[in-house]
């Protein structure tokens, strides 16, 4: 069973922020917080990751709380091209198996 | 290449045939991992491999399915005596294996349309 749990779906307005919570309350010290987003029916496309600290690249930005066990991914202005299902995932790195739970299927709205 | 490619996009079997997946990962990625999505939103891990040897095989179903990944050839996943249920989206993944790099993440490819008539 994935070891997250995320909103089924969220809307957010087009140019706005989008906020994607994310709880992961079982979650142990060596373990990282990834997120992935599947847009229609390509491959999950890999955003950011992180361990403890807050992270931010050129898509996103990561924050983790500090006791580890809910994050939020920003997606600082949204676009159309953004609608997708975004998924949260914990794991160990590189050669762990990713468990994918249901994910939150965002909709940018015009 | 700097993409996972899979091939084919897509493969139509009737019923009892079989079925033979590919996927070359990113050239220097050690892992590769299956993932078969059979609804939308529901991906099941299937397998992984560190370079030609399995890692983890702990989704792979007891029978009919078997995959491979041989040095220089892209990687398979082949499906024997194909059934209705096997319909899904069958997505590759690697990942990079460097020294201190553990939270390295996996690059997906667009996947392969199964479709079990």
């Amino acid at each position: 069973d994935a070891k997250t749990t995320q909103p089924t779906s969220m809307d957010c307005a087009e140019g706005r922020a989008a906020n994607l919570p994310c709880n992961h309350s079982t979650i142990s010290g060596n373990e990282y917080v990834y997120w992935y987003r599947q847009i229609h029916s390509q491959g999950p496309q890999y955003i950011i990751h992180g361990l403890k600290n807050n992270e931010t690249n050129e898509m996103a930005s990561l924050i983790i709380t500090e006791d580890r066990k809910s994050s939020t991914l920003i997606l600082p202005h949204a676009t159309l091209r953004d609608t997708a299902v975004y998924y949260c995932i914990v794991s160990l790195g590189v050669d762990d198996k990713i468990i994918f739970g249901k994910g939150t299927r965002l909709h940018i709205l015009p | 290449g700097e993409e996972v490619a899979q091939t084919p996009k897509h493969l139509v079997r009737g019923e009892g045939q079989k079925a033979k997946l590919y996927c070359a990962p990113i050239k220097g990625h050690s892992y590769v991992f299956w993932y078969q999505q059979v609804l939308k939103n529901e991906f099941k891990f299937l397998i992984s491999f560190q370079n030609e040897n399995v890692f983890d095989e702990t989704g792979m179903p007891k029978e009919r399915f078997s995959a491979k990944c041989l040095p220089n050839s892209p990687c398979s996943l082949e499906i024997q005596a194909t059934k209705l249920e096997d319909s899904a989206v069958y997505f590759c993944a690697s990942s990079q294996s460097t020294a201190g790099g553990y939270n390295q993440p996996q690059h997906f490819g667009d996947g392969t349309r199964l479709s079990i008539l």
